[in-house]
């Protein structure tokens, strides 16, 4: 079985400051792990994944995550908030075994203060 | 190319009433899912297909039908609506002929089901 946690259901930076979005996964065979974004009344977009390749991940939007096996994370950053980062995002995990789906963690709502 | 399209985007039912939410496809995906969104829970898994004629359950199946006759649709049923189906339904599909857990997932842009 896999699983997802995300740490902070809101998290809240100024506009030019880091952004941390926290995940853990847990799965007992290896991972693909994954970060969508999802803007208000809208459908989720893929920011980045990681398929084993590169333990650092860049994404669209000027995102990262980097895959750490020994401590069972994903975190997404930032180096500089902007306005339209505004969203809610989700880390989701899936593996070649089973259903092969994406499970998904609860989201973290990211506001940027300007 | 439309992508993944979802039909409709928003209904509202009373209790007891069934309705069929439509999904299309227009890549040629073999895999396509159903999910629910609930505030605080993220996305789960309601039912998903590996390709034509062949459905499995998700996490949260109870309720629920489906059907994929044709690679292109995925439409999913409710025969008997409940307060508890309120939610956010978006589906998904995935390319690939193997069913590997890198493909990207792409996804509707949703329907919001309200129940009275």
């Amino acid at each position: 079985a896999q699983s997802v946690t995300q740490l902070g259901s809101h998290v809240s930076v100024s506009e030019g400051a880091l952004v941390l979005l926290r995940c853990n996964y847990s799965s007992s065979v290896p991972p693909y792990l994954f970060w969508y974004v999802q803007y208000p009344n809208q459908g989720l977009q893929l920011l980045l994944k990681y398929t084993s390749a590169a333990t650092l991940v860049k994404g669209i939007n000027g995102f990262e995550a980097e895959f750490k096996k020994s401590e069972t994370s994903f975190h997404l950053t930032k180096p500089s908030a902007h306005m339209s980062d505004a969203a809610e995002y989700f880390c989701a995990v899936s593996t070649d075994t089973g259903r092969r789906a994406l499970t998904f963690g609860s989201g973290t709502r990211l506001q940027v203060q300007p | 190319n439309a992508g993944v399209t979802q039909t409709p985007k928003f209904q509202v039912l009373k209790t007891g009433q069934s309705m069929t939410l439509q999904c299309a496809q227009d890549m040629n995906h073999e895999y396509m899912s159903w999910y629910r969104q609930d505030p605080g829970m993220g996305l789960r898994l309601i039912h998903y297909s590996v390709g034509a004629g062949i459905t499995d359950q998700g996490e949260v199946p109870n309720g629920y039908n489906v059907s994929r006759s044709t690679t292109e649709d995925f439409p999913l049923r409710l025969l008997s609506a409940a307060p508890s189906q309120t939610s956010v339904y978006f589906c998904a599909s995935r390319g690939g002929h193997q069913p590997t857990g890198t493909d990207t997932q792409y996804f509707g842009p949703g329907t919001r089901l309200t129940v009275l």
